[in-house]
C-alpha cells in the first residue's frame, strides 16, 4: 500500500496559526480526512473533504489541497489543541484499501 | 446518537487468537461499512479491514489476510474482528469506525472506545 507522509513533531505558541501537511501520491485521487487524537481517547474527526468540518468542531479548524499534498490549518491555537493528528484516504486505485499517515504530534 | 461500543481489554498468549466486538447503535446497521484500525504503542495508526455490513462481504489489508477475519452480526447491531496467531507486534489498540461517503469523500465519522490487545507470555 501507498504512504502518507507527515512532519512528525511541530510546535506552536498560543494564539499562532499553524498548518500540518500529509504528502501521498494517494492524495492525488482522493480527499484526505483529519483526525486528532489524544491520550486515552478515541480519534475525533476534525475536517475532511475539501471544506467540511463536522459539527461541534471550531471553526479555527480548515483544510485545504493541491497536488499530492493535503493541510489541516488551526488559526488561533489554543491549548486544548495538543495532541497527535493524523490524515487518511482511500486508496483512489482500488477504492478498497484506506491509508492513514505518519502522525504529527502538536505541541502548544 | 451514534456510538460505537467495544468489548473490553484482552491479555493473550503468543499463538492465540483474540476477538474484538464493536457494538452499534444510533443508526441503521446495514447502511455504513464498519473499518478496524490499529495502533501499537507509540506507533501511527494502521488500517486493518472493513465489512459491508449489507451483504457481510470483507476486504483485508494485505499484510493481516492470513490472519485476520471480519465479520457482523447484523440482527445484533455488532461487527467482529478475529485475530488469529498472536505475536508480540499485535499489542495494540484496536479500533472500529463507521465509514461514511458521500460528496466530500470518504471518512470515519464515529470511532469506538478502542479495546487494549496484549500479547504476552
Amino acid at each position: 500500500s501507498s504512504e502518507l507522509t507527515q512532519d512528525p513533531g511541530l510546535s506552536v505558541a498560543l494564539g499562532r496559526t499553524v498548518r500540518i501537511t500529509c504528502q501521498g501520491d494517494s492524495l492525488r485521487g482522493s480527499f484526505a480526512s483529519w483526525y486528532q487524537v489524544k491520550a486515552g481517547q478515541a480519534p475525533l474527526l476534525v475536517f475532511h473533504g475539501q471544506g467540511n468540518r463536522p459539527s461541534g468542531i471550531p471553526d479555527r479548524f480548515s483544510g485545504s489541497s493541491a497536488g499530492n499534498a493535503a493541510y489541516l490549518t488551526i488559526t488561533g491555537v489554543r491549548a486544548e489543541d495538543e495532541g497527535d493528528y493524523y490524515c487518511a484516504c482511500q486508496e483512489p486505485n482500488d477504492n478498497i484499501h484506506f491509508v492513514f499517515g505518519s502522525g504529527t504530534r502538536l505541541t502548544v | 446518537q451514534v456510538l460505537l461500543v467495544q468489548s473490553g481489554a484482552e491479555v493473550k498468549k503468543p499463538g492465540a487468537s483474540a476477538r474484538v466486538s464493536c457494538r452499534a447503535s444510533g443508526y441503521t446497521f446495514t447502511h455504513y461499512t464498519i473499518h478496524w484500525v490499529r495502533q501499537a504503542p507509540g506507533q501511527g495508526f494502521e488500517w486493518m479491514g472493513w465489512i459491508n455490513t449489507l451483504n457481510g462481504r470483507a476486504k483485508y489489508e494485505q499484510k493481516f489476510q492470513d490472519r485476520v477475519s471480519i465479520s457482523a452480526d447484523t440482527p445484533a447491531t455488532t461487527a467482529h474482528m478475529d485475530l488469529s496467531d498472536l505475536r508480540s507486534e499485535d499489542t495494540a489498540v484496536y479500533y472500529c469506525a463507521r465509514l461514511v461517503l458521500d460528496g466530500s469523500g470518504s471518512y470515519f465519522d464515529s470511532w469506538g472506545q478502542g479495546c487494549l490487545v496484549t500479547v504476552s507470555s
